[in-house]
């Protein structure tokens, strides 16, 4: 696999809580991205970054904001956290041609 | 909205059979890509075809493209039960532009 590592694995928070969600690579990749996966709705894109300090909003990016202060770690953070964010969250870096995915987060919001 | 559109939704077939799973696209890419993601797990990338190429090869998977048809049609042949899995196409816009998902073919093999 590679150097990404997403943390924690899974979670369980109460609505209306701040929670982040960290990425951690070590394959120097430029870009990393944020998607959550939910049923019916396959893979969609939440931030992603081009770089230190640059980053962009992807398709459903409300109530979500992203950090990535330096080049191997990118979070993101659900400000208060509701149900309809309960998700599998993906982190993913790519150099521009192919991604490489991490495990995963599960993320449940009660 | 998603980018790509995976065609069929769920595709069962015996082992040793081929399986073909198609997506389609709205806008101009600069390449395709194609994915596998195995229960509970992350990702993984199997193939990238620009869109220049028509055709590309890796193992026993076959890509093509068709981009006057904004389609792509991704083919493993001799299936076996270590492909079941779900399997989505994205496609790259090129420069800054990120990956775009469909919402996944799901193969399932049985031997």
């Amino acid at each position: 696999d590679a150097g990404i590592t997403q943390s924690p694995r899974h979670k369980v928070t109460e609505t209306g809580t701040p929670v982040t969600l960290r990425c951690h690579q070590t394959e120097n990749h430029r870009y990393m991205y944020w998607y959550r996966q939910d049923p019916g709705h396959g893979l969609r894109l939440i931030h992603y970054s081009y770089g230190v300090k640059d980053t962009d909003k992807g398709e459903v990016s409300d109530g979500y904001s992203v950090s990535r202060s330096k080049t191997e770690d990118f979070l993101l953070t659900l400000e208060s956290a509701t149900s309809s964010q309960t998700s599998v969250y993906f982190c993913a870096i790519s150099e521009g041609e192919g991604a490489f995915f991490g495990q995963g987060t599960r993320l449940t919001v009660v | 909205s998603q980018q790509g559109e995976e065609d069929p939704q769920a595709l069962s077939i015996q082992e040793g059979e081929n399986a073909t799973m198609n997506c389609s696209y709205k806008t101009s890419i600069n390449n395709l890509q194609w994915y596998r993601q195995n229960s509970g797990r992350g990702l993984v990338h199997l193939i990238l075809i620009r869109s220049n190429e028509r055709e590309k090869h890796s193992g026993r998977l076959r890509v093509t493209l068709d981009t006057s048809k904004k389609s792509s049609s991704l083919l493993i042949t001799a299936s076996r039960a270590a492909d079941t899995a779900s399997y989505f196409c994205a496609t790259h816009g090129g420069g800054y532009s990120t990956l775009t998902f469909g919402k996944g073919t799901m193969l399932l093999v049985s031997p």
